[in-house]
């Protein structure tokens, strides 16, 4: 089975513009998360989401948006980039959201560059 | 809130030498504990987990087992190998329990960088 998939790999923005990125979860997982790696750090919650709603939302401004779609794949959005946006963006998938022994499972990853 | 802290590296070992990375976490209620590893270039891989105070979680020649006495997930491995060289994440599932749906989402340590010389 395909693991979770996140595109593009790599991705060049200049401040001011705004981003997609697009993640496909495991097969069976209705759960998706995402999470911003800023080099050098552990990751930061963003979203996520179950069954096509917002199920939680990190300290992250309003730029950052997501949506969930009926296969369960995911965008997350990010407008009016800034320099600091700059990191990897990893999204992860699992069966459900509140199981104790739930486990995310990671894709590779979109690392982002801000100019 | 809850919070994860990992023992500072970069950790140079030899090749067959023990391995102990320290993680101590502060929560409320009873998180799930986890290892991810981070080869470099790559995703995050789950390397381990435990569910409940005394589990032990373990693979690949990895362990840590969940001590609630002392708040603590404890990564060892007897003998590390070269291909074992990456950065280990420490982490926790934060259950909100006032938000629909209880969602858990992960809190991360500041993870530890493992170089392994041959």
């Amino acid at each position: 089975d395909a693991g979770v998939t996140q595109s593009p790999t790599h991705l060049i923005k200049t401040r001011g513009q705004h981003v997609t990125l697009r993640c496909s979860p495991i097969s069976g997982h209705k759960s998706v998360s995402w999470y911003q790696q800023v080099l050098g750090q552990g990751p930061q919650f963003i979203f996520q989401y179950y069954e096509k709603e917002e199920r939680g939302r990190g300290n992250f401004p309003d730029r950052f948006s997501a949506r969930q779609f009926p296969n369960y794949s995911s965008e997350l959005n990010v407008n009016a980039l800034l320099l600091g946006d700059s990191a990897l963006y990893l999204c992860a998938s699992s069966l459900r959201t509140s199981g104790r022994s739930d486990t995310q499972y990671f894709g590779p990853g979109t690392r982002l560059t801000v100019l | 809130g809850n919070s994860v802290t990992q023992m500072e590296g970069p950790v140079t070992l030899s090749e067959e030498a023990f391995l102990t990375i320290n993680c101590t976490y502060t929560a409320t209620g009873y998180p799930s504990l986890f290892w991810y590893v981070q080869y470099p270039g790559e995703g995050l891989q789950l390397l381990l987990k435990a569910t409940k105070a005394d589990d032990k979680g373990s693979n690949k020649g990895f362990e840590a087992t969940y001590r609630k006495e002392t708040t603590s997930f404890h990564l060892e491995k007897g003998s590390v190998q070269v291909s074992d060289s990456a950065v280990y994440f420490c982490a926790l599932s934060d259950q909100d329990g006032n938000k629909p749906g209880n969602n858990r989402k992960l809190i991360w340590g500041l993870g530890t960088s493992l170089a392994v010389n041959p």
